[in-house]
């Protein structure tokens, strides 16, 4: 079946970075675009960006441009997103999704706090 | 950047009732790339419509999309106990963004 499994919680200090993986499994991978989503506690969704496996081309929120890069490996059925720069604010559960696949990966809480 | 609003912010219901949520775009949508989800506490959200109009697999046929270009509807038939829950839009385009959502509330 389809599924997207993610990396496990992460702790950072202000400052860091921090690189998260999701596998794909259950689909043809390079057929589907992969896009983060981050929900900091008791907030909305926010888009971060994209992944085409396809080629590895990238769209990334105006609002993350410079501290985002998303990747893929074709290899390993894997895409990642890595955030640097981390800030308190960066906290959160931050998702991979396949939006037409209706995939999404168990999320992974990223603290940032000194 | 497209600016997506979803009204009501609440919609506070009955079971059995009919809840009609909003989503209205700043620009028109890229070949209806509008999905919903559906969110409970402590859990990722889940698909129920792309393409503004296809139920994701599995979605029980009371929940129906509808619209085009900058509106958009989600319409939920008898709402069922489980149904009680926060409801996101996002288009889908590049770059791509999400609705502040709307919680569906048991009146």
């Amino acid at each position: 079946q389809v599924q997207l499994v993610q990396s496990g919680a992460e702790v950072k200090k202000p400052g860091a970075s921090v690189k998260i993986s999701c596998k794909a499994s259950g689909f043809t991978f390079t057929r589907f675009f992969f896009h983060w989503v981050r929900q900091a506690p008791g907030q909305g969704l926010e888009w971060m960006g994209r992944v085409n496996p396809s080629d590895g081309s990238t769209v990334y929120a105006e609002k993350l441009q410079g501290r985002v890069t998303m990747a893929r490996d074709t290899s390993t059925n894997t895409v990642y997103m890595e955030l640097n720069s981390l800030r308190p604010e960066d906290t959160a559960m931050y998702y991979c999704e396949v939006i037409t696949q209706g995939a999404w990966g168990q999320g992974t809480l990223v603290i940032v706090s000194s | 950047e497209i600016v997506v609003t979803q009204s009501p912010g609440t919609l506070s219901l009955s079971p059995g009732e009919r809840a009609t949520l909003s989503c209205r775009a700043s620009q028109s949508v890229s070949s209806n790339y509008l999905a919903w989800y559906q969110q409970k506490p402590g859990q990722a959200p889940r698909l129920l419509i792309y393409g503004a109009s296809n139920r994701a697999t599995g979605i029980p046929d009371r929940f129906s999309g509808s619209g085009s270009g900058t509106d958009f509807t989600l319409t939920i038939n008898r709402l069922e106990p489980e149904d009680f829950a926060v409801y996101y839009c996002q288009q889908y385009g590049s770059p791509s963004t999400f609705g502040p959502g709307t919680k569906v509330e048991i009146k």
